[in-house]
């Protein structure tokens, strides 16, 4: 089982829609979770860390799960903006291990 | 505010040739990374560091080098460019537990 695992889409919604990804972790030991978005040609940025309570910034709500493993991200009332890839990653922690990433879930909204 | 500098931007090389990309962070993060990114794909990780001194290798190492003599700079040497290196070059940072920032990427092409 790969380290991280997510859907790799690509998910093509409309405007206005809500869309979910999931993304599974193998390591029990993670402590941290993020994700990610990458726009095309650019840098990975940090959209949001994600907390065991569950957390939401604006159409934006992420999950955790601990005791299935997995992680989500929820958009709500997608923007084309929203287009990009979303990357899901896991930090251990523990001794000298980098963080994770998933290979990323693609998105397109479209008009 | 700099975060995660990387130099330079583009470059293009011939087969056989070396070349030493450099990055550096302001923000005293102990770790800090070197992906690639080919087209279309996820990120792989090159090598890693976790503070100055220490290195290891990611799951991608093979035709690199890299070195961390202070905690702020950790370049990455490529010895003898193959077309298999052309690629999008990311470094990033971040401390044991936290979110990673990422430098802006080099884009390298080997001819």
């Amino acid at each position: 089982r790969k380290e991280v695992e997510q859907d790799p889409g690509p998910f093509n919604v409309p405007e206005g829609a809500t869309v979910a990804f999931n993304c599974t972790y193998s390591n029990s030991a993670s402590q941290s979770f993020f994700w990610y978005r990458q726009d095309c040609r650019k840098e990975p940025k940090l959209l949001m860390s994600v907390y065991s309570s569950g957390n939401e910034d604006g159409r934006f709500t992420a999950q955790l799960n601990r005791a299935s493993q997995y992680i989500s991200l929820l958009i709500r009332d997608s923007k084309l903006s929203d287009s990009a890839t979303y990357l899901c990653v896991v930090n251990t922690a523990s001794g000298n291990t980098p963080l994770v990433f998933g290979k990323g879930t693609r998105l397109s909204v479209i008009a | 505010n700099a975060g995660v500098t990387q130099t330079p931007k583009f470059r293009i090389l011939k087969i056989g040739q070396s070349m030493t990309l450099q990055c550096t962070q302001d923000m005293n993060h102990n770790y800090m990374y070197w992906y690639r990114q080919d087209p279309g794909m996820g990120l792989k990780l090159i090598y890693y560091s976790v503070g100055a001194g220490i290195t290891d290798k990611g799951e991608v190492p093979n035709g690199y080098n890299v070195s961390r003599s202070t905690t702020e700079d950790f370049p990455l040497r490529l010895e003898l460019a193959a077309p298999s290196q052309t690629s999008v070059y990311f470094c990033a940072s971040s401390y044991p537990t936290d979110s990673a920032f990422f430098g802006q990427g080099t884009r390298l092409t080997v001819v």
